[in-house]
């Protein structure tokens, strides 16, 4: 099956910092889907972008599928980020079947 | 709308009891998922429906598991017997198209 690979694992922010959190996935995807697990084990859907730019706020990412990646970009982070985030992906373009990566945790601290 | 809704927040059972896990899904959404995430192997769907039906049941782990979808508003996904292997934390998500949204989670501990 597909395989979906995050980087880093762990980062440790200053409130205030920027970051840049990176997926890379090993097949064609038609779906992608980055999440954020906050600590109380919630998971809230922050973007579908199987391709391009989108922005939210202080999140953004974009996604070049014909390399097979994907970025989420935290600006001005806040203690309130901190949680995991994972990207997700499915080859089909329904939201059918993603696979999930195995995540990047962020901690940010005053 | 209220978002997706699953009960109950926590069970703890003894090993060889029945669990049943419940989910509605947000109204209007046709695709619903069950996942189950533990620290050893991530988020990993279980099985998904669409329209009510299953349509695909390759990661439940065995014959112990079973899932059901009755009507587009309730789900359940039940555990007979339980192990304390399956102690894990087990997502519902519902779908309108490409996006999932996930609901609060059932922590399972089973002793």
């Amino acid at each position: 099956g597909i395989q979906v690979e995050q980087s880093p694992p762990d980062l440790i922010l200053q409130e205030g910092a920027n970051s840049t959190l990176r997926c890379n996935f090993s097949d064609s995807v038609n779906n992608l889907q980055w999440f954020h697990q906050n600590p109380w084990g919630q998971l809230i859907n922050l973007f579908y972008i199987p391709s391009g730019t989108k922005q939210n706020g202080r999140l953004s990412a974009t996604t070049v599928a014909t390399e097979r990646y994907s970025l989420l970009y935290i600006s001005s982070s806040q203690t309130t980020d901190s949680g995991v985030y994972f990207c997700a992906v499915d080859p089909t373009g329904t939201a059918s079947k993603l696979t999930f990566g195995t995540g990047t945790r962020l901690q940010v601290t005053l | 709308d209220a978002g997706v809704i699953q009960s109950p927040r926590h069970e703890v059972t003894e090993m060889g009891q029945e669990v049943t896990l419940r989910c509605k899904p947000i109204s209007g959404h046709n695709s619903l998922f069950w996942y189950r995430q533990t620290m050893m192997r991530g988020l990993e769907l279980l099985i998904y429906f669409n329209n009510n039906v299953p349509i695909d049941d390759s990661g439940m782990p065995e014959d112990r598991f079973s899932a059901k979808m009755p009507n587009a508003s309730f789900s359940t996904l039940k555990i007979q017997p339980s192990e304390p292997r399956d102690s894990a934390v087990y997502f519902c998500a519902s779908s309108p198209a490409e996006t999932q949204y996930f609901g609060p989670g059932t922590r399972l501990l089973v002793l």
